[in-house]
């Protein structure tokens, strides 16, 4: 059974470009969280996803950030217009309601 | 709201040794609590969790932890220290209900040095 894949590994952004963070859960797992790991911090959660809903996004800045679970195809987490403070490791995690299981991140680079 | 602390964050043993990373939570209502394990560059690993039954919780790689409710606690040990126990420890507590209550709250995670 695979585990929580996630891609690109490592991303590099020019300030001002789009950034695509792709999530697919492990299998049977519908629910997806999405954190952030800034250099030398721990992880902050961002958003809580089910199929085609957003449950909480309590942790997402307001602007430049969206996040999507769609009916078919993996989780996506978008940044646009990226700037040098988005630089940072992105990790998703899925639950089949106990326990979250991490994917190994993509550290997103802005330069 | 929920919080979680942990004291110390670069705890270093000897190969052989104990291995103590305390972690102390704080929550208005009964919590999960999680301890992951993340080697460089990696993801998190799930190392154990308390989910309301047995206070005492084994885990992989030969740790365990004990939830005390009196104290607020939860903390990580393991009684004899490998070298490929050095990594990056975190501790984290979710509510016990699905839904927003779910989302994790993580430590800022204790660094494990472990020396011949």
């Amino acid at each position: 059974n695979a585990g929580v894949m996630q891609n690109p590994r490592h991303l590099v952004r020019r300030r001002g470009q789009e950034a695509r963070l792709r999530c697919s859960p492990m299998k049977g797992h519908s629910h997806v969280y999405w954190y952030r790991q800034l250099p030398e911090e721990g992880l902050k959660f961002m958003v809580y996803l089910q199929k085609e809903n957003i449950i909480d996004e309590s942790g997402m800045p307001k602007e430049r950030f969206s996040a999507e679970f769609p009916k078919e195809g993996p989780s996506i987490l978008r940044i646009q217009q990226v700037v040098r403070g988005d630089s940072a490791a992105y990790f998703c995690a899925s639950s089949s309601g106990s326990g979250q299981y991490f994917g190994p991140g993509t550290r997103l680079t802005v330069t | 709201a929920q919080s979680v602390t942990q004291l110390g964050s670069h705890v270093s043993v000897s190969e052989g040794a104990l291995v103590l990373l305390r972690c102390n939570y704080s929550s208005s209502v009964p919590p999960y609590l999680f301890w992951y394990v993340q080697y460089p560059n990696q993801g998190l690993q799930l190392l154990l969790k308390y989910t309301s039954a047995a206070t005492l919780v084994k885990g992989i790689n030969g740790f365990e932890a004990e939830f005390k409710k009196s104290e607020t606690s939860f903390h990580l040990t393991k009684p004899s220290a490998h070298m490929s126990d050095a990594a990056e420890y975190f501790c984290a507590v979710s509510g016990t209900t699905t839904g927003t209550a779910s989302k994790l709250t993580f430590g800022t995670g204790t660094r494990l040095q472990v020396t011949l």
